[in-house]
């Protein structure tokens, strides 16, 4: 079974100051790894993805996540918040075998405080 | 404009009373997912469908009906609603499985 875990319910920065969002993940074979980002009464958008290659994954808005293997976490970051970053964001992954489950996490709120 | 469609956006229902949720998108994308979104759990997997003809059960099938005759069309089917499928829907769809999904705007159910 797959799974997804962030620890975070909710998370605080001021304008200007790093946001992190943590996300830690359990598939049996190699994990696709997404971030989603949700704005009120609105549907999710694409942030950024890992599928194969450099740890290190750039996404749109600035966003960028760090895969990490061996602590099975997939970190979502950004150098400088913004006050209209404050949204919920949802980590998700599946396992790269031959269906189409997708497991997310349950979101974690971010609010950037000017 | 590329897009996922769900209608309606609203909706709200008596128990037992059958309902049908569409979903079509433009991208002629092969795969395509529902989901439903509670509070504390995030987005959890109803049904999703690979290609024309082919869907398999994800995490929370029980209580839910899917269909995939056409490949830009993937209905939601609630044969007998109850309290607690109140909830809001998502469909999305993909390209492939490694490519990110665009989700459509969510469908809020009430069943009373």
């Amino acid at each position: 079974a797959q799974s997804v875990a962030q620890p975070e319910d909710q998370v605080n920065v001021a304008e200007g100051n790093p946001l992190t969002v943590k996300c830690t993940y359990s598939v049996s074979g190699n994990p696709y790894l997404f971030w989603y980002v949700q704005y009120p009464n609105r549907g999710l958008q694409f942030l950024l993805k890992y599928i194969t290659g450099d740890n290190l994954v750039k996404g749109s808005y600035g966003f960028e996540a760090e895969f990490n293997k061996s602590q099975t976490s997939f970190h979502l970051k950004k150098p400088s918040a913004l006050v209209s970053d404050s949204a919920l964001y949802f980590c998700a992954v599946r396992d790269g075998g031959n269906d189409y489950k997708l497991s997310f996490g349950a979101g974690t709120t971010v609010t950037v405080r000017a | 404009e590329a897009q996922v469609t769900q209608n309606p956006r609203y909706l709200i229902t008596v128990t037992g009373k059958k309902l049908t949720v569409t979903c079509s998108q433009n991208m002629n994308h092969e795969y395509m997912s529902w989901y439903r979104q509670d509070p504390g759990l995030g987005l959890r997997q109803i049904y999703y469908s690979m290609n024309v003809e082919v869907t398999d059960k994800g995490d929370v099938p029980e209580g839910y009906k899917v269909s995939r005759k056409e490949k830009r069309n993937f209905p939601l089917i609630l044969e007998s609603p109850s309290p607690n499928q109140t909830s809001l829907y998502f469909c999305a769809s993909s390209l492939r499985g490694d490519t990110e999904a665009f989700f459509g705007q969510g469908t809020r159910l009430t069943v009373v």
